[in-house]
């Protein structure tokens, strides 16, 4: 069974700070999903790697894929309260191309 | 363009009766997937429509199923509902249903079972 764990499951940080969130698996992924989900709301994707090494950026959102492709790290510069939310990693199955979803981390980013 | 709505957004029942959900995507995409969140858990995959047939389905007893309709709408239906069965069942809409295809998320129906 593919599993998927993201730490830290909780995370509370001030306006400002740095913080890395990691979504990690022993299975091989095809490709990797990140997504933020907000209270009441679905999630939404913000980015996929694809291949491994790969790294992306949206803003001050900076996405790795480990070189193995199973495992990738999300990490946030300079976090602002709109950064708060839900972050869940979803890997694309090498059998099955379906989706593995982790637990999610929840951040919180105090004024 | 709209995006994927879900009804009701809340719903209290008790345990042993059944529960229709309701999901219409938006518009254009022909595939629906539906999923189960709970703290801790995460997302588990229910099943997937397309076309009004079901592709693929996740490792849910048979008390949990689903239909879609001709212009794409789907509902998942509970029934015998247990006490476990309280979360928030998304679900996600696309144009082909493959997990390269970006998947859109409706904001969820929250399911109470007392």
């Amino acid at each position: 069974t593919q599993l998927l764990e993201q730490s830290p499951q909780f995370l509370s940080i001030q306006e400002g700070e740095n913080l890395t969130v990691y979504c990690n698996s022993s299975s091989v992924f095809s490709s990797l999903q990140w997504y933020r989900q907000e209270p009441g709301e679905g999630p939404v994707l913000l980015v996929t790697v694809v291949t491994g090494g790969e790294v992306k950026k949206l803003k001050r959102l900076t996405f790795q894929f480990g070189d193995a492709r199973k495992d990738s790290s999300l990490h946030i510069t300079a976090a602002q309260p709109g950064d708060t939310g839900l972050y869940l990693c979803a890997g694309e199955s090498d059998s099955n191309y379906q989706l593995i979803w982790g637990a999610g981390t929840k951040l919180i980013i105090k004024p | 363009k709209a995006g994927v709505t879900q009804t009701p957004r809340y719903l209290i029942k008790t345990r042993g009766q059944q529960v229709t959900l309701s999901c219409s995507p938006i518009s254009g995409h022909r595939s629906v997937s539906w999923y189960q969140q709970t703290p801790g858990q995460g997302l588990q995959f229910l099943f997937e429509y397309f076309s009004e047939t079901q592709r693929n389905k996740g490792n849910f007893p048979g008390r949990f199923s689903g239909r879609q309709f001709s212009n794409s709408r789907s509902e998942m239906n509970v029934s015998t509902l247990e006490l476990g069965d309280s979360a928030l069942y998304l679900c996600a809409s696309s144009s082909t249903g493959f997990s390269t295809d970006t998947q859109y998320f409706g904001p969820g129906t929250r399911l109470t079972v007392l």
